[in-house]
């Protein structure tokens, strides 16, 4: 068990349709990662935030968006989804950012049907 | 742009073979270089990693990976695999001067060990 907890573990949804997967970060850590895995694509970098900030974004569509609480836990929004966004979810946190280990939650498998 | 690149996608071995798994990475400035483990059904563990220092670097359950600079390679090695390392290997690497902590992976490789 990494500490990073994840909700849900599945989802199920049709295209066309928003969804909002969880993250909750290891306690004492500050910064917050979303990736996403899909077969075609690999494991590919999302956004990063960092005490309640955008940090750095990767290749993140514009139908995807995501924050921070301040209590640190993360939320990444998903809208008006495709059959292609249909992949694995992680979340992974870790003190700071650069130099720090990442801590990879469960992930969220999403399919969208 | 940095990129990772994994050699070998699916490597099937017998139990006390040895192990070596190819990564290479393009970037120009100071990096950190990661291996992570995905068992099947499980989240992305860590085996190692490389900030600086000894470019030989142990991690855990017997996994080693060396920094060669000059090929920028950072391959990682186990001399004698056993069957529950049948997993998924992914290689990282994290740009130091980009002051972020994203992750960059490569495609992974699925190693197989047969009793």
């Amino acid at each position: 068990d990494s500490g990073v907890t994840q909700t849900p573990k599945h989802l199920i949804t049709a295209t066309g349709q928003r969804v909002t997967l969880r993250c909750s970060p290891r306690s004492g850590d500050l910064s917050v990662y979303w990736y996403q895995q899909s077969l075609d694509q690999g494991l590919q970098f999302l956004i990063q935030y960092y005490n309640g900030e955008e940090r750095a974004k990767g290749n993140i569509l514009e139908r995807f968006s995501a924050q921070q609480f301040p209590d640190l836990h993360s939320e990444l929004n998903l809208s008006s989804l495709e059959l292609g966004d249909s992949a694995l979810y992680f979340c992974a946190s870790s003190f700071r950012g650069e130099y720090n280990e990442q801590f990879f939650g469960p992930g969220t498998r999403l399919t969208v049907l | 742009a940095q990129s990772v690149s994994q050699h070998n996608h699916h490597v099937i071995l017998s139990e006390a073979a040895s192990l070596e798994l190819g990564c290479n990475y393009s970037y120009g400035g100071t990096v950190n270089l990661f291996w992570y483990v995905q068992y099947p059904g499980q989240h992305l563990q860590l085996l190692l990693k490389y900030f600086s220092g000894d470019p030989l670097v142990k991690g855990i359950k017997g996994f080693e990976a060396e920094f060669i600079k000059s090929k920028f390679s950072f391959n990682l090695r186990k001399p004698s695999v056993q069957w529950s390392d049948t997993a998924e290997y992914f290689c990282a690497v994290m740009g130091g001067s980009s002051n972020t902590g994203k992750l960059i992976f490569g495609q992974g490789t699925t190693l197989q060990v047969k009793p």
